[in-house]
């Protein structure tokens, strides 16, 4: 696709529950990122892969957060016994290398009853 | 630890009413300083990206302009359809450079 993709594009789920957000990046981006953006904030850097590895997680907000990413492409980022506070909107970037603008997804709206 | 504040928080213009938004900033060696425009639900758009004191870059209404320490971004006679949050964002050349740091943004009405 010409852009960056992400499914779903809303997601409602109960506390506790977990989830799997999906991030498609450009094709032959190798550089992926996950941000999050929550209500009046800015938004704050997770994570970042470069290949399938991911050489810097000290951005995830806690260990019930993790990701991955197969193939050099797809990425999901998964939350575990989700809570409240993981309510926001999830954004995916990627880029051809680290030095490059960051182009955006459309994100995911997460709400955690 | 690299910073950016933006303001206003929010800006209300009439339609052909000139201002400028502004983005202060402290980083370690600043490789890159950008700015997104944000629609509602949607992903931050990309607009400019500049890399040194003294550069400019110009699309259509719309103007950046960086020193040492800020970026402005100059609206020129907006229209309504400029209504938007504007984020800035620095790259920056310390420890997890590969990450972009974001001020929360300028949220713009342009009003016909």
């Amino acid at each position: 696709g010409a852009g960056v993709s992400q499914s779903p594009s809303n997601k409602v789920t109960e506390k506790g529950k977990d989830v799997e957000l999906r991030c498609d990046p450009i094709s032959g981006h190798t550089a992926l990122y996950w941000y999050r953006q929550s209500l009046g904030q800015g938004l704050e850097f997770l994570i970042y892969f470069q290949g399938n590895s991911a050489p810097d997680k000290s951005g995830l907000p806690s260990d019930r957060f993790s990701a991955e990413r197969t193939g050099g492409s797809v990425s999901t980022l998964t939350i575990q016994r989700t809570q409240q506070e993981d309510s926001a909107v999830y954004l995916c970037a990627s880029t051809k290398s680290t030095q490059e603008t960051q182009y955006f997804g459309p994100g995911t709206r997460l709400l955690v009853l | 630890e690299d910073q950016v504040t933006q303001s206003p928080e929010a800006l209300r213009l009439q339609e052909g009413e000139s201002s400028s938004l502004n983005c202060s900033y402290t980083v370690s060696g600043l490789r890159g300083l950008f700015w997104y425009r944000q629609d509602p639900g949607k992903g931050p758009e990309f607009l400019f990206t500049l890399y040194s004191a003294g550069e400019e870059k110009e699309k259509e209404r719309l103007k950046a302009t960086l020193t040492k320490k800020e970026s402005f971004l100059h609206i020129t006679a907006p229209k309504p359809e400029d209504s938007a949050t504007y984020l800035c964002a620095v790259q920056g050349s310390g420890a997890g450079s590969y990450q972009l740091t974001f001020g929360k943004g300028t949220k713009l009405s342009v009003i016909p």
